[in-house]
């Protein structure tokens, strides 16, 4: 079941840049998660943000959330070359399971 | 640091063959998943487990078994392997409690090719 989407296929800007990244999901939530996927490598988690956040920061990195609205979105300031990578939003349900969106494949160009 | 191992990390299979993927976690993590990646998709849950000697079906479980024989090891099992299975597999270990219980740490993942 795809509880979680990012809302863009692919996104492409230049180092220093910022961007963001969005996501809508259909399910009443307790926390959400971003995840970012290089080439070649398994997920590694970004930020969590709980249901009663609207906000959370990680160095150049910003997620929100908007419970009202089922979305989120996750923004990454002065962004580098080494940013370029798959980045997915997902759920989590019981046991800690995800539900993951289809990713935004984000490139940083120099 | 946390370690999620995944071998083997390449495997090419013959259809109606069996294929068993091993992951192995020094987390000691209570919660073990299996995943599957499709070229340019997301990841979709097959099997997970959250104590050894129990798996739990997920999102796409026809066609695997998994076994958690201890809280470490956590195996994916194609009995029949079949073209369609042809994907890179992801395991994953979370921790369940504490201030990140939810975060999951994720292997380096397995590509297998069945012909």
């Amino acid at each position: 079941s795809q509880l979680a989407e990012e809302n863009s296929w692919a996104l492409s800007v230049h180092e220093g840049e910022s961007v963001t990244v969005n996501c809508s999901y259909k399910t009443s939530i307790t926390a959400l998660q971003w995840y970012r996927q290089k080439s070649g490598k398994g997920p590694a988690q970004l930020i969590l943000i709980r249901s009663n956040e609207r906000e959370k920061r990680n160095g150049r990195l910003r997620a929100t959330l908007d419970t009202s609205s089922q979305s989120s979105s996750l923004s990454i300031t002065a962004t580098r070359c080494e940013d370029t990578a798959v980045y997915f939003c997902a759920t989590m349900s019981n046991y800690n399971v995800l539900y993951f969106g289809s990713g935004t494949k984000l490139t940083v160009e120099p | 640091e946390a370690a999620v191992t995944q071998s083997p990390r390449s495997k090419v299979a013959v259809t109606g063959g069996k294929v068993t993927l091993s992951c192995h976690q020094t987390n000691n993590h209570d919660y073990m998943y299996w995943y599957r990646q499709d070229t340019g998709h997301g990841l979709r849950l097959i099997h997970y487990s959250y104590v050894a000697d129990s798996t739990e079906k997920g999102d796409i479980p026809d066609g695997y078994k998994a076994s958690r024989p201890s809280q470490e090891n956590f195996s994916l099992i194609l009995e029949l392997a079949s073209l369609s299975q042809t994907a890179v597999y992801f395991c994953a270990s979370s921790d369940g409690t504490g201030a990140n219980y939810a975060e999951q740490f994720f292997g380096p993942g397995t590509r297998l090719t069945v012909l």
